[in-house]
C-alpha cells in the first residue's frame, strides 16, 4: 500500500535558522513526488514536483531533494512569511492518485 | 494563471439538509477532484472525474455524490448532511499527465 509519512509534525524556527522537513514514502513505481504549501484556511499551493532520485528543485528559500525512500524540503534562512503547513504527496502506479502525508506545520518567529 | 473557483467559502447547514458544493475551473482541464481535509487525517479523496459525465469513487465516497455535466464544472453533493461531514472541502484539477494538482480556496462546511 502506498504511504507517505512526514516529520516532524510541527517545527518552530527563529528567523534565519535553516532546517529541513522530511517526507518518507513507500510507493509502487514512483510517478512523482509533490510538495505543497498551505496557509491557514486556504487550499494547498503547488511548489515542486520531483520524479527521480537525485533530482533537486529550488524556489527562493526552498529546495526540495529526492532519494529512493524520502524527500527533504530544505529551508534556508527562513522568514516569518514562510510560516505555513507543508504537505508532501506521491503518485504511484496504483491508479495514479496522489497520496498525501499529514503535513509539517512550520512556524518562523522574528 | 489558471483558476479554480469554489462557490462558497463558508457554509452552515443543518443535519439532513441537501448540500451542493460547486467548483469551476477556467481552462479546459479534464481531470477534477474533490478532497476533504480534517485535522489528524490529512487530505482524503472523495470522488474524481476524468471527463464529462464520468466519475470515479475515491477513498471515502460514502455519503457523497458528484455531478459533471460540463467540463469546467464539478459539483459535490451531500444528499443528507450529517455532523461527521463537517470539514474543509477542497476541489482541484490536474494538468495533463504530470499529476500536479491545483487547488481552489476551499469550502468550510459546518453541519449542525
Amino acid at each position: 500500500e502506498d504511504q507517505v509519512t512526514q516529520s516532524p509534525e510541527a517545527l518552530r524556527l527563529q528567523e534565519g535558522e535553516s532546517s529541513s522537513l522530511n517526507c518518507s514514502y513507500t510507493v509502487s513505481g514512483l510517478r512523482g513526488l509533490f510538495w505543497y504549501r498551505q496557509d491557514p484556511g486556504k487550499g494547498p499551493e503547488f511548489l515542486f514536483t520531483l520524479y527521480s532520485a537525485g533530482e533537486e528543485k529550488e524556489k527562493e528559500r526552498l529546495k526540495a531533494t529526492l532519494t529512493k525512500k524520502e524527500s527533504f524540503l530544505h529551508i534556508t534562512a527562513p522568514k516569518p512569511e514562510d510560516s505555513a503547513t507543508y504537505l508532501c504527496a506521491v503518485r504511484g502506479n496504483q491508479g495514479g492518485k496522489l497520496i498525501f502525508g499529514q503535513g509539517t506545520e512550520l512556524s518562523v518567529k522574528p | 494563471d489558471v483558476k479554480v473557483t469554489q462557490s462558497s467559502r463558508y457554509l452552515v447547514k443543518r443535519t439532513g439538509e441537501k448540500v451542493f458544493l460547486e467548483c469551476v475551473q477556467d481552462m479546459d482541464h479534464e481531470n477534477m477532484f474533490w478532497y476533504r481535509q480534517d485535522p489528524g487525517l490529512g487530505l482524503r479523496l472523495i470522488y474524481f472525474s476524468y471527463d464529462v459525465k464520468m466519475k470515479e469513487k475515491g477513498d471515502i465516497p460514502e455519503g457523497y455524490s458528484v455531478s459533471r455535466e460540463k467540463k469546467e464544472r464539478f459539483s459535490l453533493i451531500l444528499e443528507s448532511a450529517s455532523t461527521n461531514q463537517t470539514s474543509m472541502y477542497l476541489c482541484a484539477f490536474s494538468s495533463g499527465n504530470t499529476g500536479e494538482l491545483f487547488f481552489g480556496e476551499g469550502s468550510r462546511l459546518t453541519v449542525l
